[in-house]
């Protein structure tokens, strides 16, 4: 069964660098997303990704982040320039079409700011 | 603003007994779906269930199935036959029709006791 995959699994980074935070959807879906889970809190959307540009995005998706789909295949999260707050689970997600197709997501990357 | 609420942090159960989590949701829409979410130790978010809101029937997945009261803004799942397996946090999610940021719950920390 064809699953979302994230890399790397884990990161650890200095507080002020940039981070690019990757995944590969599943192949034939048109949808994108980023969510992320602060340690001990709820899931939260970040950003959708359709047809090659930002669909939406949440009042956290500030200018210090930005997506971009590279190529066929990526579809990378990346924070410039990296806060303490910014520690947490950044899950990938895709789905074939709009809200009625079900988001699959990724295993998740785990970021640590020091 | 769309809103899920889960009032319970944690729960047990006994295994092969049944367990129902409890999810409120408050919208103004009238056309939206409905998520249940399984994030196990791994962290991988897995779909368990959805349900669209325009179906008065609810939805089942083998051992999982929803009591969905759309007047009340509820969206509660039981879990027959508990399997150790079945340990995880459970997340419910509300999306519209017309958007694609996933709004979740705070999430239910389930333990299935041998």
């Amino acid at each position: 069964e064809p699953e979302v995959t994230q890399t790397p699994s884990h990161q650890v980074t200095q507080m002020g660098q940039e981070v690019i935070l990757r995944c590969v959807p599943i192949s034939n879906h048109l949808y994108f997303y980023w969510y992320r889970q602060i340690l001990g809190q709820k899931v939260e959307f970040l950003v959708s990704f359709y047809n090659n540009e930002i669909s939406e995005k949440s009042e956290i998706f500030d200018d210090q982040f930005s997506v971009e789909r590279p190529d066929g295949s990526n579809f990378t999260l990346k924070i410039r320039s990296t806060k303490l707050e910014d520690s947490a689970m950044y899950f990938c997600a895709s789905s074939a079409g709009t809200a009625k197709e079900t988001q699959y997501f990724g295993p998740g990357t785990r970021l640590l700011v020091l | 603003a769309q809103t899920v609420t889960q009032s319970q942090p944690e729960m047990s159960v006994q295994e092969a007994e049944t367990v129902t989590l409890s999810c409120t949701y408050d919208t103004s829409e009238n056309n939206y779906y409905l998520f249940w979410y399984k994030q196990p130790p791994s962290r991988q978010m897995i779909l368990v269930i959805r349900q669209e809101a325009y179906k008065q029937q609810n939805a089942t997945e083998n051992r999982f199935s929803v009591n969905f009261q759309k007047a009340a803004k509820s969206f509660s799942l039981k879990i027959s036959d508990s399997q150790l397996g079945d340990t995880a946090m459970y997340f419910c999610a509300f999306m519209t029709y017309n958007n694609n940021d996933m709004r979740f719950g705070a999430g239910t920390r389930l333990t299935v006791k041998p």
